[in-house]
């Protein structure tokens, strides 16, 4: 079974700077989906960044970037420039589009505090 | 405006006092999803439905049912709520076996 780890249950920036977001996952898949959601104090989940595996090239959205490394089973985020608005939940999710559940998996969370 | 549309946002209700959470989309997605979120666990998925008719069990389905008569609504049912469904439920819908998955707004459910 796929499984998705974010190692850091919190963190914090100051405004401006930069910061990374762990997220390591396992899969006996080589096809396979991965995103960035962010959920704000009002709890909508927000897609933030979508990778698919058979993409070398790391996805990119404005201040958001990742670093993908698929040997190492590994998406990290990065968030340049930190706003404000910036602070929230932050869920890394798995996706296989094989079968008939492609049920997003997500890991635990890491709550993110950008800081004036 | 492509969206997904739950009601009620909050609810309180009392153990065994049958309820149904409704989740509306306008986007004609075939797939639709019922999650739950609980602190430290992220979010679980409850039932998925892959087209009118087609429901099938999540991760987590014990005390909950699901219908898709048709193909915009996707109604989660909680026929006897005991206080471990407390929790904020999440409907969801996408297009397709990979797209973009969109979430409601949520729905906070507390049952004592």
């Amino acid at each position: 079974a796929q499984t998705v780890t974010q190692s850091q249950p919190e963190m914090s920036v100051q405004e401006a700077e930069t910061v990374t977001l762990s997220c390591t996952y396992d899969t006996s898949e080589n096809n396979y989906y991965l995103f960035w959601y962010k959920q704000p104090p009002s709890r909508q989940m927000i897609l933030v960044i979508r990778q698919e595996a058979y993409k070398q090239q790391n996805a990119t959205e404005n201040r958001f970037s990742v670093n993908f490394q698929k040997a190492a089973k590994s998406f990290s985020l990065k968030i340049s420039d930190s706003q404000l608005g910036d602070t929230a939940m932050y869920f890394c999710a798995f996706m296989s589009p094989r079968g008939s559940q492609g049920n997003l998996i997500f890991g635990k969370g890491t709550k993110l505090s950008v800081k004036p | 405006e492509a969206q997904v549309t739950q009601n009620p946002r909050y609810l309180i209700t009392v153990t065994g006092k049958k309820l149904t959470v409704t989740c509306s989309q306008n986007m004609n997605h075939e797939y639709m999803s019922w999650y739950r979120q609980d602190p430290g666990l992220g979010l679980r998925q409850i039932y998925y439905s892959m087209n009118v008719e087609v429901t099938d069990k999540g991760d987590v389905p014990e005390g909950y049912k699901v219908s898709r008569k048709e193909k915009r609504n996707f109604p989660l049912i909680l026929e006897s709520p005991s206080p471990n469904q407390t929790s904020l439920y999440f409907c969801a819908s996408r297009y397709g076996t990979a797209g973009e998955q969109y979430f409601g707004p949520g729905t906070r459910l507390t049952v004592t």
